[in-house]
């Protein structure tokens, strides 16, 4: 049962445009959620969060929306770069006093074309 | 500040056989993390330590998959027998502590092939 789902497993998106990038979840529990982004050969490296008090959450070029009623959530990254190709992993967690498991969505590959 | 360093990075043998993989994670880390990425999907976690203690080892497949972090800092993770399909990238990550939302730092992962 997959309950982070990323239906896109690919995104080709212009130098200097808009990516948006989806995510969608099943397990209303979830509360906090988060992106991660993963280079060839390395591991993934946390890029933001949000938690599910919030529907937006800003960092530099990245933003990412939460929409709680559609369990949904985007990242948008303006403008994209070209260090910004890479694969992109929605998370989400519960509280759970401490113990907050992390699942993962299979990811989306992102191709900035210069 | 050194990240998670895992060794080795590529590996490959025959079902059957026996592997092992180490991490070291970020000094000071009290949160040890390892994580199960089969290609084409996200990383699912097989176990969780906090210190030296095991805090959640409910995915793991306990019949022939076994992890140890022996004075609460390097952890090993071992599979015996290896069955085909136990190829895939096997993560470790790291985090200052348990409680709270503490970000994951993962390390480079071993990629395992069983042929």
């Amino acid at each position: 049962d997959q309950q982070v789902k990323q239906n896109s497993p690919s995104l080709s998106v212009q130098e200097g445009r808009i990516s948006i990038l989806n995510c969608d979840y099943t397990n209303s529990m979830f509360d906090y959620f988060l992106w991660y982004k993963k280079y060839p050969a390395e591991g993934p490296t946390f890029l933001i969060s949000i938690s599910s008090i919030k529907d937006k959450n800003e960092d530099g070029r990245f933003t990412v929306f939460l929409n709680k009623s559609a369990k949904h959530l985007s990242l948008h990254i303006v403008p994209s770069q070209p260090g910004d190709s890479a694969v992109y992993f929605c998370a989400a967690s519960v509280t759970n006093f401490g113990n907050e498991k992390l699942t993962f969505g299979t990811g989306t590959r992102l191709t900035i074309i210069p | 500040e050194a990240g998670v360093a895992q060794s080795p990075r590529y590996k490959i043998i025959e079902k059957r056989q026996s592997v092992a993989f180490w991490c070291n994670p970020i000094s000071g880390h009290a949160t040890l993390y390892w994580y199960q990425q089969i290609l084409g999907q996200g990383p699912k976690l097989l176990i969780q330590f906090q210190n030296n203690g095991v805090v959640d080892d409910s995915q793991l497949p306990k019949d022939r998959f076994s992890a140890e972090r022996l004075k609460g800092v390097d952890s090993t993770l071992k599979i015996q027998p290896a069955k085909l399909e136990d190829s895939a990238v096997y993560l470790c990550a790291s985090s200052l502590d348990l409680a709270g939302r503490e970000t994951q730092y993962f390390g480079p992962g071993t990629r395992l092939l069983v042929l």
